[in-house]
């Protein structure tokens, strides 16, 4: 099946500094990529749509200035968190969308751990 | 807009029990159904998927879910629980495999 990985796995910042979290997908080629957040116990919201070459499409509430997201290739998606607060702290995991061979499926990637001192 | 309701936020079974984890999902346009499973600081792994056609899903591990139009719900059952089902299920709606609406999940506990 098809692989996508994330990295880092997990990740503990300075409250102020910026976090990049990088969604590859190994073995597909993905025009769309999601960027999604957990709070511990919770479940999966999403955060945003990332297309390969334009802009991300956010979901309402999702701050676009402090979430950059970067779709520059077809197998990578890039989410930086800008000016990391404790808040912030959660679990990102990123999905890509296979659309090879008529199949529309998203795979998940493992998640990063985000901890924001 | 689509949603997702799972009763029950954890359930727990013995070992070789009859899993039933409940989904009930409200769209306005035919849905897309899936459930997910995540292990503890995992990311999610599809069981199995409902899009059109045969109503009776079977997926991996031998768990299967039945689209039911009628009553708007898409329950996970497997036959024979196993200590390796332990784990977060998610139910999830999207719309023509956009993207997924995630219910809140069920923590499924299996005693021994």
């Amino acid at each position: 099946g098809a692989v996508v990985s994330q990295h880092p796995s997990w990740v503990i910042c300075k409250s102020g500094t910026s976090v990049k979290i990088e969604c590859r997908s190994l073995d597909f080629q993905a025009t769309t990529m999601f960027w999604y957040r957990q709070f511990p116990k919770q479940s999966l919201m999403l955060m945003a749509t990332s297309n390969e070459g334009s802009k991300a499409t956010y979901e309402q509430g999702v701050e676009k200035d402090k979430f950059l997201i970067n779709h520059a290739s077809l197998t990578l998606s890039t989410l930086t968190v800008t000016s990391a607060h404790p808040e912030d702290s959660s679990f990102y995991i990123c999905s890509a969308r296979d659309l090879a061979g008529g199949r529309n499926e998203q795979f998940f990637g493992p998640g990063t751990r985000l901890t924001v001192l | 807009a689509q949603s997702v309701t799972q009763l029950g936020s954890h359930v727990s079974v013995s070992e070789g029990a009859l899993v039933l984890l409940r989904c009930n999902y409200s769209s306005s346009v035919p849905p897309y159904l899936f459930w997910y499973v995540q292990y503890p600081n995992q990311g999610l792994q599809l069981l199995l998927k409902y899009t059109t056609g045969a109503t009776l899903v079977k997926g991996i591990n031998g768990f299967e879910a039945e689209f039911k139009k009628s009553e708007t719900s898409f329950h996970l059952t497997k036959p024979s629980a196993h200590m390796s089902d332990a784990a977060e299920y998610f139910c999830a709606v999207s719309v023509n495999g956009n993207k997924l609406v995630f219910g809140a999940g069920t923590i499924l506990r299996v005693k021994s």
